[in-house]
């Protein structure tokens, strides 16, 4: 069936460190594939998408690029911010969407 | 993108109750979604709220449980009935704006405690 695996969190960094959160998928077809973001007490936001191979998706510094070949679509952003952290989730979109367990972020200043 | 208000944003019930949320959007969408969130989980979807017709619910929820309305193209409501612990989660609604778009906008969630 379809799903997403992303990376174990937490992930913790220093203040404009290099962020890259790992995600990859299991699917039929060509899936949409889509980063959010839910900030501490709040819903999802999204973040950024990319519906075909080799598109890049991004937005507020962070980028994703859908590899068909190694079926992934990792997050990075290159200097990140204490405002970033926040969990986020990959997701996929097979007629409906398929989530994630969601990475925690959290940014030491 | 749409703006998404969900009512109440909070609630703490007694078990055995029920307790309906709202959602509202700013403008028509094709397609509306509830999803529940439990502590420290990610989301799995509920059911697809069809206007004019019942809802499509996944494997694992039922009507009964969990009994939907969407009256209109900006308007939705789930209930969560004869709550228990167990019910205590986040739940969010989303929308498509188009049919067949993929893109799913969401509201800010409803937290729902039960004791």
């Amino acid at each position: 069936g379809n799903s997403v695996t992303q990376m174990e969190g937490p992930v913790t960094l220093s203040e404009e460190a290099f962020l890259t959160i790992n995600c990859t998928y299991t699917a039929t077809g060509y899936p949409s594939l889509f980063w959010y973001v839910q900030y501490p007490g709040e819903g999802l936001q999204l973040l950024l998408k990319a519906t075909k191979a080799d598109d890049k998706g991004s937005n507020k510094g962070f980028e994703a690029t859908y590899r068909k070949e190694t079926t992934s679509f990792h997050l990075e952003k290159g200097s990140v911010q204490v405002s970033d952290s926040a969990v986020y989730f990959c997701a996929l979109a097979t007629g409906k969407l398929i989530f994630g367990q969601g990475t925690t972020l959290q940014v030491k200043p | 993108s749409a703006v998404i208000s969900q009512k109440p944003s909070r609630d703490i019930c007694q078990r055995g109750t029920s307790l309906t949320i709202q959602c509202q959007v700013d403008s028509q969408v094709t397609m509306m979604f509830w999803y529940r969130q439990q502590p420290g989980q990610s989301l799995t979807l509920i059911a697809t709220a069809n206007q004019g017709s019942e809802a499509t619910y996944e494997s694992g929820f039922v009507i009964d449980k969990f009994p939907i309305s969407r009256p209109n193209l900006t308007f939705s409501t789930l209930t969560v009935s004869n709550m228990s612990p167990e019910d205590s989660s986040i739940y969010l609604c989303s929308v498509e704006r188009l049919a067949g778009q993929e893109t799913q906008y969401f509201g800010p969630g409803t937290r729902l405690l039960v004791l």
